[in-house]
């Protein structure tokens, strides 16, 4: 059964700091691994999607990097604002289930 | 485009009264699901649907019935609802045939539902 795991649960930085949240997965059979944000009493928004063949993502001040055979992601936030602030969800869709798989999530505090 | 959208945003039950989420998408997308969001337990999946016609059941799909008779609209039903059902439900949509990412989920912004 495929597991996703965030680790930290929370974290907080000051502003201007760069920052690294990570994401496990128990089963390497995945097509994508996909970050989102969510703002509180907010829907969940795409910041990046990795696909399974890839090794990295960029968007603006974000890079998520993927290692499929070690079942990590990471997410590497440059220059961090506290409009940054959010929690931060890493989803892995399975290919034995076809489902999406989410984790906890990590909850970002930038303090300025 | 309004993307995926959600009604209602907020509702209050009893115990035993039924009710119908409403999700729409515009982006001609195949696929839709139902999730719900509880503290300490993620996003699961309710139910969800590959196309017109079509559902499925999800992780936790006791006590909630879909339909999907057009293509842009996915109802999510709770027939006699129940505080264990308290929860935030989030709509989403994947995979159009003519672009995109089969598997890039997107979100609505999600209905907060209370049971008393």
């Amino acid at each position: 059964k495929q597991e996703v795991t965030q680790i930290p649960a929370a974290l907080s930085v000051p502003e201007g700091e760069n920052l690294v949240l990570n994401c496990s997965f128990t089963d390497s059979a995945i097509y994508n691994l996909q970050w989102f944000r969510q703002d509180p009493g907010k829907g969940l928004t795409s910041l990046l999607l990795i696909q399974s063949s890839q090794r990295e993502q960029t968007s603006g001040r974000l890079n998520a990097s993927l290692d499929k055979s070690s079942g990590r992601s990471t997410l590497y936030i440059a220059a961090s604002q506290p409009g940054d602030s959010a929690t931060y969800l890493c989803a892995v869709f399975s290919s034995n289930t076809g489902k999406l798989i989410f984790g906890q999530g990590t909850t970002l505090q930038v303090k300025p | 485009n309004a993307g995926v959208t959600q009604t209602p945003k907020f509702r209050v039950l009893k115990t035993g009264q039924s009710m119908t989420l409403l999700c729409a998408q515009d982006m001609n997308h195949e696929y839709m699901y139902w999730y719900r969001q509880d503290p300490g337990m993620g996003l699961r999946l309710i139910h969800y649907s590959v196309g017109e016609g079509t559902t499925a059941k999800g992780e936790v799909p006791d006590g909630y019935n879909v339909s999907r008779l057009k293509k842009q609209n996915f109802l999510l039903g709770l027939e006699s609802a129940a505080p264990s059902q308290t929860s935030v439900y989030f709509c989403a949509s994947s995979y159009s045939k003519t672009s995109g990412n089969p598997y890039e989920q997107y979100f609505g912004p999600g209905t907060r539902l209370t049971v008393t």
